[in-house]
């Protein structure tokens, strides 16, 4: 089974300038979810997709941030325009019913 | 508000020499508490759920138990290929479909 794929893995933007993050889900994973990790703090929940529908976006830090999920299949988080403080890890994950949640392995963005 | 921390921030141990991670707690109700292990470069990985007090779980070298403030994650007798990040996390009445993280413990284990 192929696990949670995110890309890119790494990406350095300009301060002002827009960038997509995507996230391919376990198949047949109803349940997505992106959570972020800055430097020197604990992973932090952004939103929850069930299928196509946002379940829970209470985690999103303002509207720069901007997610979507195309036919309950992968989904994408767009930044825009990115500040510095949105340097970090971006984590997504997948379940399906009550399971654990299976990780990615992280979008390190890195904004200049 | 839910807090989760975790203790301590740093661990080293010789290899064979066992030990304990804490996970403590403050949350509004508790709805389960999951372990991860993190490696450099690599999302969490699931390791255990634990729903109530008094549950315990087991995976090769590692024990998880709960209590109703915290919980612990024993290590017998470790390996260097335990060597990562381990995090707990929580879910609660509050936070909704979130998970609420620690900040994890750092595990090295020398051979």
């Amino acid at each position: 089974e192929a696990g949670v794929t995110q890309f890119p893995s790494h990406s350095v933007i300009e301060k002002g300038q827009t960038v997509t993050l995507r996230c391919d889900p376990i198949s047949g994973h109803d349940n997505l979810y992106w959570y972020r990790r800055v430097m020197g703090k604990e992973i932090k929940f952004l939103l929850h997709f069930v299928k196509e529908s946002k379940q829970d976006e209470s985690g999103m830090p303002n509207n720069r941030f901007l997610a979507e999920r195309t036919g309950g299949t992968y989904s994408t988080l767009k930044v825009q325009p990115a500040e510095l403080e949105d340097s970090g890890v971006y984590f997504c994950a997948s379940s399906q019913g009550g399971g654990g949640y299976t990780f990615g392995s992280g979008t390190r963005l890195t904004v200049v | 508000e839910d807090q989760v921390t975790q203790s301590p921030e740093a661990l080293r141990l010789q290899e064979g020499e066992s030990s304990s991670l804490n996970c403590s707690y403050t949350v509004s109700g508790l709805r389960g508490l999951f372990w991860y292990r993190q490696d450099p470069g690599k999302g969490p990985e699931f390791l255990f759920t634990l729903y109530s007090a008094g549950e315990e779980k087991e995976k090769e070298r590692l024990k998880a138990t709960l209590t109703k403030k915290e919980s612990f994650l024993h290590i017998t007798a470790p390996k260097p290929e335990d060597s990562a990040t381990y995090l707990c996390a929580v879910h609660t009445n509050q936070a909704g479909t979130a998970l609420i993280f620690g900040k994890g413990t750092t595990l090295s284990v020398s051979s």
